[in-house]
């Protein structure tokens, strides 16, 4: 049963730290999206990567918060220094995009953020 | 105003009820259209997948959508306690040829027994 996986699932951290959370993604898939969500925001797009190049991550707070793809198996987003604000479920989810077709993502589920 | 818009609940219905959910969404360039389903602390999954306008069914649920009027629908039928989640409508295919969806807020539903 193929899925993503996401490390850790629960992590509790003061303000200032650095926070790194962990995803692989389905093998085969060739896209990788990092969302985040909030009660008040919803599910909100920070970064993707196609074939391991980022596309988009202009919902990502460039200052703080950093994705990277190291090799198709691992993709990494890293917040330094973490803020109260950053709490959130960040999700990590994987797709197989080919031209037109296939947009559908399979989501992991979840490392649960809290910054104190 | 946001590009999808949805109803976030919570919506009560007794077991058996047939279950309405919908989204409106404002990009005329959105092609594709997705129903995830998220029970509490736990990751979306995909439910339902449809392609520009019309109905799919799949069991006992249906989607639908109507691109004209920039609406879509999921029908639950003889729902259950175990369809108590939050909903969530996703679409792509936006004019920038993003591939990334843009959610709905979700809708908490709660089917009593």
């Amino acid at each position: 049963d193929a899925r993503v996986t996401q490390t850790p699932r629960h992590k509790v951290t003061e303000m200032g730290q650095e926070v790194t959370m962990r995803c692989q993604p389905i093998l085969g898939h060739n896209t990788v999206f990092w969302y985040r969500q909030t009660m008040m925001q919803g599910l909100e797009l920070l970064a993707y990567f196609r074939n391991r190049a980022p596309l988009d991550d202009s919902g990502m707070p460039k200052d703080r918060f950093s994705a990277e793809m190291p090799d198709a198996t691992l993709a990494t987003l890293k917040i330094q220094p973490s803020e109260p604000r950053d709490s959130a479920v960040y999700f990590c989810a994987s797709g197989l995009v080919l031209g037109v077709s296939g947009n559908t993502i399979y989501f992991g589920e979840g490392s649960w953020l809290t910054v104190v | 105003q946001k590009e999808v818009e949805q109803d976030p609940g919570p919506l009560s219905v007794p077991e058996g009820a047939i279950v309405s959910l919908n989204c409106t969404y404002s990009n005329s360039a959105f092609q594709y259209f997705m129903w995830y389903r998220q029970y509490s602390r736990k990751g979306p999954e995909l439910l339902m997948y449809t392609y520009s306008s019309g109905n799919k069914e799949d069991g006992r649920f249906t989607a639908q959508v109507d691109k004209s009027s920039k609406y879509i629908s999921l029908f639950i039928r003889d729902s259950q306690p175990s369809d108590s989640a939050t909903y969530l409508c996703a679409m792509t295919g936006g004019d920038t040829g993003r591939r990334a969806l843009t959610f709905g807020s979700g809708t908490r539903l709660q089917v009593q027994p």
